[in-house]
């Protein structure tokens, strides 16, 4: 089982360039998830999704877009990167139980310079 | 604002020694789990606690929820250095559907 898939596993940014994170799951989760870790600092969220054609905010949201056209798929969009962006990124997926495990991809280790 | 601080943030302890993290909130979560990470990996859950009071024990690894559910402690037996890792707990609450809150994670690591 691929589980949740992220690509690419690095890209290094110059500032104000734009790139989107891939993240897809093979496991027909509703529940779809965008963190970033920062050293130190946890997991942070981002934005999530409940379903297709459904996306909220998150903690941090700011300088980020999502979509969600199919149940598999979830990616991130940066569209004018900023050094404080750079981070490691991780996707998550899980059911809708709250007691079940979100089950994360191995993250993107971006970088913006 | 944090609301799961763990402590300590960083433990390095020889092989075979015992130690315990803390994940501490002034909230109540309806539910608590641990994760652990390895480098250049995604978190993997290890347990999930829902009951005040609940123990529950994974080989060398003791879990424990507190009675009001605002905090939860991970006790190591016999560490060994398999057991290297950051050390996540998250919390859920009613309110927030499937969202968890994680705390800022504990990275230990145990030298043989």
């Amino acid at each position: 089982n691929a589980g949740v898939t992220q690509t690419p596993k690095f890209r290094i940014l110059k500032i104000g360039q734009s790139m989107t994170l891939q993240c897809t799951q093979d496991m027909n989760h509703n529940y779809m998830y965008w963190y970033r870790q920062d050293p130190g600092m946890g997991l942070k969220l981002i934005y999530y999704s409940v379903g297709a054609g459904i996306t909220d905010k998150g903690e941090v949201p700011n300088g980020y877009n999502v979509s969600r056209s199919t149940t598999e798929d979830f990616p991130l969009r940066l569209e004018l990167a900023a050094p404080s962006q750079t981070s490691v990124y991780f996707c998550a997926s899980s059911s809708p139980l709250r007691t079940l495990p979100q089950h994360f991809g191995d993250g993107t280790r971006l970088s913006i310079l | 604002t944090q609301l799961l601080e763990q402590s300590p943030q960083f433990l390095s302890i020889q092989e075979g020694e015992n130690l315990t993290v803390y994940c501490n909130s002034s909230s109540v979560f309806s539910s608590l789990q641990w994760y652990r990470q390895e480098p250049g990996e995604g978190p993997v859950l290890l347990v999930t606690v829902v009951t005040g009071g609940e123990v529950k024990k994974l080989k060398r690894l003791t879990f424990q929820f507190g009675d009001a559910r605002k905090d939860s402690s991970l006790h190591i037996t016999a560490a060994q250095p398999g057991d290297t890792g950051l050390y996540l707990c998250a919390g859920g609450r009613e309110t927030s559907g499937s969202r968890l809150t994680f705390g800022e994670g504990t990275q230990l690591t145990v030298n043989p």
